[in-house]
Parts: structure tokens; sequence; C-alpha cells
């Protein structure tokens, strides 16, 4: 159980335009999701928590605007890269936590994105 | 500011066991200590977690010592498949609500390598 899917695994855009990925829970409900960036050869960087029908608290340094986060239901959340640049290209990686169910957080396989 | 600190680097040969030390000497008493493995190009997949005790389940063993100032995990047979990075992570107990809630801060962790 506690299952956590991405999609797209990978994605290749151009400069300037935006990327939606998203995150699923599949066989339970998230009270909340995370979202992690991990650059080559370095760690998991929290970029930013949402709660199912509230705005996403972003960590210090994470523009909000360029990083949009969704969270529209207890199962979905996305993330949405706007405006990308060869800068954003990096293994983006969402976490789901049922506080219901433990306190452990369910990590998805990750979103390989490419800026060109 | 990662709260542990562990060796960049280890070699395990196959079959034997492997065990990766953390120190966390500024730990709290309300800290858990988790233990995640991200294998390459993968999400992190939880291992084990413990407050003061020893524990044991099918994937590892977590040995923490009793001022709770360091702990080793423990995969008894090492496999090639065991080959990741391996994060210690320390975290406050369930706490419901706050910004603080649920959240991993991941160090650089130990690159485990499993030998033939």
């Amino acid at each position: 159980g506690a299952v956590v899917s991405q999609h797209p695994s990978w994605v290749i855009c151009k400069s300037g335009t935006s990327v939606k990925i998203e995150c699923r829970s599949l066989d339970f409900q998230a009270t909340t999701m995370f979202w992690y960036r991990q650059f080559p050869k370095q760690s998991l960087m929290l970029m930013a928590t949402s709660n199912e029908g509230s705005k996403a608290t972003y960590e210090q340094g994470v523009e909000k605007d360029k990083f949009l986060i969704n969270h529209a239901s207890l199962t979905l959340s996305t993330l949405t890269v706007t405006s990308a640049h060869p800068e954003d290209s990096s293994f983006y990686i969402c976490s789901a936590l049922a506080d219901y169910i433990s306190y452990e957080q369910y990590f998805g396989p990750g979103t390989r994105l490419t800026v060109t | 500011d990662a709260k542990t600190t562990q060796p960049t680097s280890m070699d395990c040969a196959e079959g034997r066991a492997a065990n990766l030390p953390c120190n966390h000497s500024t730990i709290s008493g309300n800290e858990y200590v988790y233990w995640y493995r991200q294998i390459h190009s993968q999400g992190p997949q939880y291992i084990i977690h413990g407050l003061k005790n020893n524990e044991t389940n099918e994937m590892a063993s977590l040995i923490i010592t009793e001022d709770r100032k360091s702990s080793t995990l423990i995969l008894p047979h090492a496999t090639l498949r065991d080959t990741a990075v391996y994060y210690c992570i320390v975290r406050p107990r369930a706490n419901a609500g706050g910004t603080s809630y649920g959240k991993l801060t991941f160090g650089q962790g130990t690159i485990l390598t499993v030998h033939p």
C-alpha cells in the first residue's frame, strides 16, 4: 500500500514554456503533499508543502509565482514550472503524507525535467 | 542546517552486513531518527525509524545509542540492489499542524556501494 505516482516520468521542454507535473496518491488520501527538487549529485531540497484546499507553503528562496502548486483533491497535487529556463532542469520528486494512517512520507518515483 | 552527520561513502561486500553510522548529537527528546534510501534516479524509500529503542523490520535494524547522540543502520546481508544513498534524518514527533509538520530535511547522506 501507500503508493505515490508521478506523471510524466521525464519531460523535455523549450525555454520559456510551462510544464505541469502531477503527483497522485493511488491508494490513500494524502492530507499533505511535499515537493522536492534534486540537482545532479546533490541532496533533495524541499520546495513547498501543500495541504488540500489551501495555499502551498513555500520554502525560503523558492519563487511561488514560478513554481505553482495546486492541491485540489486529497489524491492529486500538481507542480507547474512556469516560463521554464535551463537552470530549472532538475529531478522533481513529490511525497505524500496521510496522518490518519501513519506519520510516514511516501515518495513518488520522480520526474526528470530538461529545459532546452 | 542538517542535524545529522554521515560518512560520505562506504563500501560493502555482497552478503556481508553493512553498518551505516550517523551522528545526531543535537537531537532533542521529541525527535525520532529516520532512515531513507535513494537508489539512482528514483524517489527515496523509507527504511526504518526509532526514538530510543532498537528497531528491526524486514529491511534493516536500527541501533540507537543510549544517549541518542548517534545511531547505526544495519543491513544484515547486503545485496547489489542495496547500492544507494542512505539518508539519516532527525524529525520531531507527530505534531498537529505547524509549519514544520511532516517536514524531512535531507543531508548529503552516505553513498553505499555493495561489491560482488
